[in-house]
């Protein structure tokens, strides 16, 4: 199994360019989620899908940041315009729900983003 | 509403030593618990979870935690640390049911001394 992957890995932009990452979950799972982490803030889930539908986007900082699912084997999240405060680490996670609540969630490596 | 506490976001030990993080957590209904670990430049990695079958648990790389009811804890243990155990470690509750949402606590940062 390959895992929850993201691309790109790193990401350097400057303020206003649109930046989109990306996410390919574990193949089979039914939830999707996307963090954000910083030393400041710490781990922050932004939003969460289950079975391509959008359950919880309260945690989206601002209408410039849109997450999608197409499909159960792709999902993007977009920033536009971008700015420097965005620079962070963006995870995505997928988890499968087996009905016994001990649903744990596979990491993937991270999208590192600099925003100048 | 769930929530985990760590207390002491930075600990360090010795090698050899024994690792106590902290977890503690609140839930109005049986939570499940879990440990993730954070090597540098790395994503989350599940170390161990409660899921009420027996209260210590045993993970990875020698790792072990005992759900607590009475104290509400949850704290990841492990009787003698790596170089290589040196990471973020997160504690995270789950109500179960229909959501595979976790709720993380705001980490410890583990340092080992030589």
């Amino acid at each position: 199994d390959a895992g929850v992957i993201q691309s790109p890995r790193h990401e350097v932009t400057e303020m206003g360019q649109e930046v989109t990452l990306r996410c390919k979950p574990i193949s089979g799972h039914d939830y999707l989620f996307w963090y954000r982490q910083t030393m400041m803030r710490g781990l922050e889930l932004l939003i969460y899908f289950n079975n391509n539908v959008p359950i919880d986007d309260s945690g989206m900082p601002e209408d410039r940041f849109s997450a999608k699912m197409p499909n159960a084997s792709f999902s993007t999240l977009k920033i536009q315009p971008s700015e420097p405060r965005d620079s962070a680490v963006y995870f995505c996670a997928s988890s499968f729900n087996r009905g016994t609540g001990d649903n744990e969630q596979f990491f993937g490596p991270g999208t590192r983003l600099t925003v100048l | 509403a769930q929530s985990v506490t760590q207390l002491g976001s930075h600990v360090s030990v010795s090698e050899g030593a024994l690792v106590l993080l902290r977890c503690n957590y609140s839930s109005s209904v049986p939570p499940y618990l879990f440990w993730y670990v954070q090597y540098p430049n790395q994503g989350l990695q599940l170390l161990l979870k409660y899921t009420s079958a027996a209260t210590l648990v045993k993970g990875i790389n020698g790792f072990e935690a005992e759900f607590k009811k009475s104290e509400t804890s949850f704290h990841l243990t492990k009787p003698s640390a790596h170089m290589s155990d040196a990471a973020e470690y997160f504690c995270a509750v789950s109500r179960g049911g229909a959501t595979n949402k976790l709720i993380f606590g705001t980490g410890t940062l583990l340092a080992v001394q030589p």
